[in-house]
């Protein structure tokens, strides 16, 4: 298995762009997440999928933020219009087990 | 609500040596599972070892065991035998079965330095 799988690796963007991040997770895998690393938060969890429905978005900073899984096998991340704040690492994660949720390798968003 | 701490922004280890990272929780679930992870300047979260809050033993998995102490709601990583490699953030991350929410939550992180 290849793992979750995230893209990009890195995005530098400029302030008021759109941004979207992209999670694949493993297979078979029912549980989604989406994180959220900074200095000054920590991990924080933004967002999770259970069998490609919303359970919890109260970690979704604002309204400019938004997530969607219209399938088991994709979710994307959305950051409409991007602010410099925003910078972070953003990680996607998937389960289906009672322990092992992996981790994908995480994309470092740059907002200028 | 479940809270992790780990009080410890950061521990200098010598080689060789052991040392304890505290974890400590809080959660009004009878059942919930304790975990580990381990982040090195690469930046990819690596999983180390997991505990249940039923599980009568201490997890242990190689050079790492968790010093589950569930009265005191602490759940420690030991790591054994340091090795420059170990050198890490580490975090503590708790999630609740009983309410079935599957939110894995994390604490602050522990950055662990080697030292040679």
């Amino acid at each position: 298995d290849a793992g979750v799988i995230q893209s990009p690796r890195h995005e530098v963007t400029e302030m008021g762009q759109e941004v979207t991040l992209r999670c694949k997770p493993i297979s078979g895998h029912d549980y989604l997440f989406w994180y959220r690393q900074t200095m000054m938060r920590g991990l924080e969890l933004l967002i999770y999928f259970n069998n490609n429905v919303p359970i919890d978005d109260s970690g979704m900073p604002e309204d400019r933020f938004s997530a969607k899984m219209p399938n088991a096998s994709f979710s994307t991340l959305k950051i409409q219009p991007s602010e410099p704040r925003d910078s972070a690492v953003y990680f996607c994660a998937s389960t289906a087990e009672r322990y092992g949720y992996t981790f994908g390798s995480g994309t470092r968003l740059t907002v200028v | 609500a479940q809270k992790i701490t780990q009080t410890q922004p950061g521990m200098f280890v010598q080689e060789k040596e052991a040392v304890t990272l505290d974890c400590t929780y809080d959660t009004s679930d009878q059942s919930y599972g304790l975990f580990w992870y381990k982040q090195p300047s690469s930046g990819e979260m690596i999983f180390l070892i997991y505990q249940g809050s039923y599980d009568e033993q201490n997890a242990t998995e190689g050079r790492y065991s968790l010093n589950f102490q569930k009265a005191r709601k602490s759940a420690n990583l030991v790591i054994s035998a340091s090795q420059l490699g170990d050198s890490a953030m580490y975090f503590c991350a708790m999630r609740e079965w009983t309410s079935n929410t599957g939110k894995l939550i994390f604490g602050q992180g522990t950055t662990l330095q080697v030292k040679p």
